[in-house]
């Protein structure tokens, strides 16, 4: 069984980045669809981008185009995801998601990060 | 973007309840339908996939269907655990979108 485990809660400048990590337990590390969703509080999941690196693939939403990055370090089974030029609308529980390399759906997910963006 | 409507945004309901729970999609996603489901500071918890299959370990109070645009989620025999916000998300295309979410309450 799958269990992502993500990095503790950030507080951040304006301006500035966040990189949170997820770390995987459980399953074939490389053969996973690896995604990020945030929750600003209060509201609704918003899918930010997915990744497969089995397949070298990559999709971002285009409202973070450019601001975000996802990338995994298979030596650590570990999954990152870094959002630049912070915002304090960029505050929010940001989840790392795994699942079906085909469907790239989210079958599995981290318990949350949250990051508040504050001067 | 495909648009996932959900209705009702919230519902009241009572234990023992059956309750349904539609997401309508703004075009075809075929059965690339998942639903979730979250609970007050937890993450969400995938509980359906490819419109009807439940995930591992998902009781079978939890049904799904529908194909095309029209979807739906039943609940049956309502416990208190039920009571979550649940939320319809399409995998058909990038970008990735989800329902607004429904509220199921206790009456």
């Amino acid at each position: 069984q799958v269990q992502l485990v993500q990095s503790g809660a950030e507080v951040k400048k304006p301006g500035s980045s966040v990189k949170v990590s997820c770390k995987a337990s459980g399953g074939t590390f490389r053969n996973y669809a690896i995604s990020w969703v945030r929750q600003a509080p209060g509201q609704g999941l918003e899918w930010m981008g997915t990744i497969i690196p089995i397949f070298g693939t990559s999709n971002y939403a285009q409202k973070f185009q450019g601001r975000v990055t996802i990338t995994t370090d298979e030596s650590t089974r570990t999954d990152y995801m870094e959002l630049s030029s912070l915002r304090y609308e960029d505050s929010a529980v940001y989840y790392c998601a795994r699942g079906d390399i085909a469907a790239a759906d989210f079958r599995h997910w981290g318990q949350g990060t949250l990051v508040t963006v504050s001067s | 973007d495909i648009q996932m409507t959900q209705s009702p945004s919230s519902l009241s309901a009572s234990v023992g309840d059956r309750v349904t729970i539609t997401c309508r999609a703004s075009q075809d996603i075929s059965i690339y339908l998942a639903w979730f489901q979250q609970k007050p500071g937890k993450a969400p918890k995938s509980l359906i996939y490819a419109a009807s299959s439940l995930q591992s370990g998902v009781p079978s109070k939890f049904s799904g269907s529908g194909s095309g645009t029209d979807f739906t989620l039943t609940i049956s025999s309502l416990q208190p655990e039920d009571f979550a916000t649940y939320y319809c998300q399409q995998y058909n295309v990038y970008p990735r979108t989800f329902g607004q979410g429904t509220k199921l309450e206790i009456k």
